[in-house]
């Protein structure tokens, strides 16, 4: 099974400022990497795919990175709407994992 | 607009079973994998179960192997997950969701809200 990992588990940043959070996989995935946002109550929502596309709706601000093993999501000026946790999730083999989550909290 | 709707969560005691069911709508049902996927309260997601486009294939968690099954009614554009034999760490939201492609294992786009089930003496 492949691990992911994510770091920071928390990242405390002030609106308007940029955000970069990390996820690490146990083995090559190359680039078959999902970013997902899940705010309290609601179902994920897709942010990015094939580690670096956005995702129909996402925002321009968002933006993913990396291939491999090592992969990041950046948020280039948090608006108040981004605080929420986030999720990575690697696809490249059965059976389909996901990080353990960054939240991203109001500094 | 791709809309995802689950039901048939509650309460079961270990042991016991319940169906899931995710109504479809908003897109041609029998051309996309559909997957479930559980959050334990306070926890990420765990992947349980996908099946392909026509139903031919499925792939478990190990999790769940041996005790969940997945099946699709194209006709009804209905997704259903049948537990049987729960256990107190089955309790979870489960929702179900939306490959972008016929195959399974990819991304997912979009997921339903879920349905709450709690296995509990």
């Amino acid at each position: 099974e492949i691990v992911m990992t994510q770091s920071p588990a928390t990242l405390s940043v002030s609106p308007g400022e940029r955000a970069t959070l990390s996820c690490r996989a146990s083995q090559s995935i190359t680039n078959d990497l999902a970013w997902y946002q899940q705010k309290p109550g609601q179902a994920p929502r897709l942010l990015i795919y094939g580690a670096s596309s956005r995702a129909t709706g996402s925002p321009a601000r968002f933006s993913g990175s990396g291939s491999g093993t090592e992969f990041s999501l950046t948020i280039s000026s948090l608006q108040s709407e981004d605080f929420a946790v986030y999720y990575c999730h690697q696809y490249k083999d059965w059976p389909l994992t996901f990080g353990g989550g960054t939240r991203v909290e109001i500094k | 607009e791709v809309q995802l709707l689950e039901s048939g969560g509650g309460l079961a005691q270990p042991g016991g079973s319940l169906r899931l069911s995710c109504a479809a709508s908003g897109f041609s049902f029998s051309d996309y994998s559909m997957t479930w996927v559980r959050q334990a309260p306070g926890k990420g997601p765990e992947w349980v179960s996908t099946i392909g486009g026509s139903g031919s294939y499925t792939y478990y968690a190990d999790s769940v192997k041996g005790r969940f099954t997945i099946s699709r009614d194209n006709s009804k554009n209905t997704l259903y997950l049948q537990m049987n034999s729960l256990r107190a760490e089955d309790t979870a939201v489960y929702s179900c969701a939306k490959d972008p492609l016929q195959e399974g294992g990819h991304w997912f786009d979009p997921w339903g809200q879920g349905t709450l089930v709690t296995v509990s003496a």
